[in-house]
């Protein structure tokens, strides 16, 4: 079954503790992407990645870390978590280019609570 | 100004009614335009795809573009209790770009 997967769904956690929200798609997509969905403001993109190795800036990345060493993989690290990073997070993923409709597929997303 | 605008709602309607959501946005360059649902703890799932201007029909579901005012539309008929979710409406600048800008989502209940 085509899927993203994130884990953990549900954490936790105090101020300054570092924590990595893992990502994983199998569908060979190229593009992946994280969002934060918060109330009121909907989602909101953090970090992208267009393939291995090549990842950019959303326009919500202060705070957030990322990384791309696989195709299938892409990680969201915070190094010092704080209240502010209270949120739904998303990863998503699809193909890129071609001629026709390349929805994003989305994980069912980790909620973090950061105290 | 947000780049997307949508009502938060929540709305709720009879079953069967006909629904209307709608979005707004700014930038004329957008040419790709997307209706997403999210069921409660899940993801959101993607409902329509239209390109530029028109409508786009798929069952109960009718998706409607007009560039010119640059507003959204998302008709629901003979809506069913199951229709129950968060509607996001969200754009693309073009394809390739894969930058998707939404709206913040009308959360809309179907009463049976």
């Amino acid at each position: 079954e085509a899927q993203v997967t994130q884990n953990p769904r549900y954490l936790i956690t105090v101020t300054g503790k570092k924590l990595t929200v893992t990502c994983s798609q199998n569908m060979n997509h190229e593009y992946m992407s994280w969002y934060r969905q918060d109330p009121g403001l909907g989602l909101r993109q953090i970090y992208y990645s267009m393939n291995v190795e090549v990842t950019d800036k959303g326009d919500v990345p202060e705070g957030y870390k990322v990384s791309r060493k696989e195709k299938r993989n892409f990680p969201l690290i915070l190094e010092s978590p704080s209240p502010n990073q209270t949120s739904l997070y998303f990863c998503a993923s699809s193909q890129i280019g071609g001629g026709s409709n390349q929805p994003q597929h989305f994980g069912d997303g980790t909620r973090l609570s950061i105290l | 100004q947000k780049e997307v605008e949508q009502d938060p709602g929540p709305l709720s309607v009879p079953e069967g009614a006909i629904v209307s959501l709608n979005c707004t946005y700014s930038n004329s360059a957008f040419q790709y335009f997307m209706w997403y649902r999210q069921y409660s703890r899940k993801g959101p799932e993607l409902l329509m795809y239209t390109y530029s201007s028109g409508n786009k029909e798929d069952g109960r579901f009718t998706a409607q573009v007009d560039k010119s005012s640059k507003y959204i539309s998302l008709f629901i008929r003979d809506s069913q209790p199951s229709d129950s979710a968060t509607y996001l409406c969200s754009t693309l600048g073009r394809q390739g770009a894969q930058k998707l800008v939404f709206g913040q989502g009308t959360r809309l209940t179907i009463n049976p």
